[in-house]
């Protein structure tokens, strides 16, 4: 398998466009996740995903930010209008079960670098 | 109060000595843990899952132990060399999601 897939890998936006990100998670798995990473913040989640259907969307910032998984193999990630407080790197990754369905071994995409200018 | 908390921030070590990195974590009650590697401008490569019923895992040079009683796992890194060189990130899951630490930043000088 390729392994997480996520596109673009670089993407410079001006303030106030739409960003869509995308991520095609390792097949088989059921999970899939969205972190951000920033200097100031480390590793967030934003959202994850069983079976394509969202389980916690807790961390979502704001409700510009809006995530869909609308079969196995694909997922975006959208932000509406974009800010500069929102460059980042933009990471996906995907897992399956080990035995227990909560213990779960996460494998990450190569991310994309957001930057919002 | 940080949940997972990876001190020090940044360690720089002469080729050939052993890496010692630290992860300490709030609640016990986790499933696994997990140690991730990062290089500039790339994506996290999975090193070692440690499950909770597990003391310690091992693959290659890498070692990583994990006590839950304490809230703390190490990863050592044997006879260290330039190219171990990265951002090192651990991350407790306590059902599912990920929580990670800030990471530890080696540098090994040959």
């Amino acid at each position: 398998d390729a392994g997480v897939i996520q596109s673009p890998r670089h993407e410079v936006t001006e303030m106030g466009q739409e960003v869509t990100l995308r991520c095609k998670p390792i097949s088989g798995h059921d999970y899939l996740f969205w972190y951000r990473q920033t200097m100031m913040r480390g590793l967030e989640l934003l959202i994850y995903f069983n079976n394509n259907v969202p389980i916690d969307d807790s961390g979502m910032p704001e409700d510009r930010f809006s995530a869909k998984m609308p079969n196995a193999s694909f997922s975006t990630l959208k932000i509406q209008p974009s800010e500069p407080r929102d460059s980042a790197v933009y990471f996906c990754a995907s897992s399956y079960p080990k035995g227990d369905t909560l213990n779960t071994e996460a494998f990450f995409g190569q991310g994309t670098r957001l930057t919002v200018v | 109060k940080q949940e997972v908390t990876q001190i020090p921030a940044a360690l720089s070590v002469p080729e050939g000595e052993n890496l010692v990195l630290n992860c300490s974590f709030t609640d016990s009650a986790i499933y696994n843990l997990q140690w991730f590697r990062q290089d500039p401008g790339k994506g996290l490569t999975s090193l070692l899952l440690i499950q909770s019923s597990q003391r310690e895992q091992t693959s290659g040079r890498l070692n990583a132990s994990l006590d839950k009683s304490s809230g703390r796992s190490t990863l050592y890194i044997a006879a260290s060399q330039p190219g171990d060189s990265a951002t090192y990130l651990c991350a407790k899951n306590a059902g599912n999601k990920l929580t990670f630490g800030g990471g530890t930043r080696v540098l090994v000088k040959p």
